[in-house]
């Protein structure tokens, strides 16, 4: 059973760059072919995808939030994650570590973290 | 891009049955057999219900089905229960540079 858990700051100042990191579990990251993606969820709002990272390294990321972005995969870790730079409050959200999507699974997302809230505020 | 579009809420009574629409385009959900649904409960991660339009992931109930039609998927809730109270979203695959989209959300009661 795949288990993925966020981990880093609770809280980030404005300008200042949010680094999150997520630990797969439960089998290698780099087995099968498989997309890892970052969604969030501002409070009382909608989901929204973040972007994704392949084991390869190669990436695809939403383009309302391409300039700011980076998604890296560390295999020998069992870990990816991201770095949101240049953050304001409409940053502020849960976010989720997640495997997919995958074209060989129907483009759906079937594993998630729990989530974890992250708040820019001075 | 912009989000696939659902209902706010959708309402029904136990034992009911309840459609969620989820309107793309022709770049997403009317060109591709890629959308998915999630269900939501409050402070909780969402869990695929519905992939590939219609396939239902192992241990999802039988009462969850999907379908599609032209640039419109729809999810069914058969025999609502309490426990379907839920926000409920729809993802696709997109031809645009966004690759990936989710539905605006729609919050099922159960009365």
């Amino acid at each position: 059973q795949v288990q993925l858990q966020e981990s880093g700051p609770g809280l980030v100042k404005p300008s200042q760059t949010l680094s999150l990191t997520c630990t797969v579990s439960g089998g290698a990251i780099s087995t099968g072919t498989y997309y890892w993606s970052w969604i969030r969820q501002p409070a009382g709002k909608g989901l929204e995808w973040i972007g994704r990272v392949y084991t390869s390294g190669n990436t695809n990321y939403n383009p309302s939030l391409k300039s700011r972005l980076t998604i890296s995969v560390d295999t020998s870790k069992n870990q990816f994650s991201l770095q949101l730079n240049s953050v304001t409050a409409a940053d502020t959200a849960v976010y989720y570590c997640a495997r997919g999507p995958n074209s060989n699974n129907w483009y759906s997302v079937d594993y998630w973290g729990q989530g974890t809230l992250v708040t820019v505020s001075s | 891009q912009s989000a696939l579009t659902q209902p706010t809420s959708v309402s029904g009574s136990p034992g009911q049955s309840i459609t969620i629409s989820c309107t793309g385009t022709s770049s997403d959900v009317g060109s591709y057999n890629y959308v998915s649904w999630y269900q939501q409960h409050p402070g909780k991660a969402p869990k695929l219900m519905i992939n590939g339009v219609s396939n239902r992931p192992s241990g999802v109930s039988h009462r969850f089905s999907g379908s599609k039609s032209g640039n419109t998927a729809s999810l069914t809730i058969s025999g609502l229960q309490a426990e379907d109270e839920a926000d409920y979203y729809c993802t696709s695959y997109t031809s645009n540079t966004t690759v990936y989209v989710f539905g605006t959300g729609t919050k099922v009661t159960v009365l």
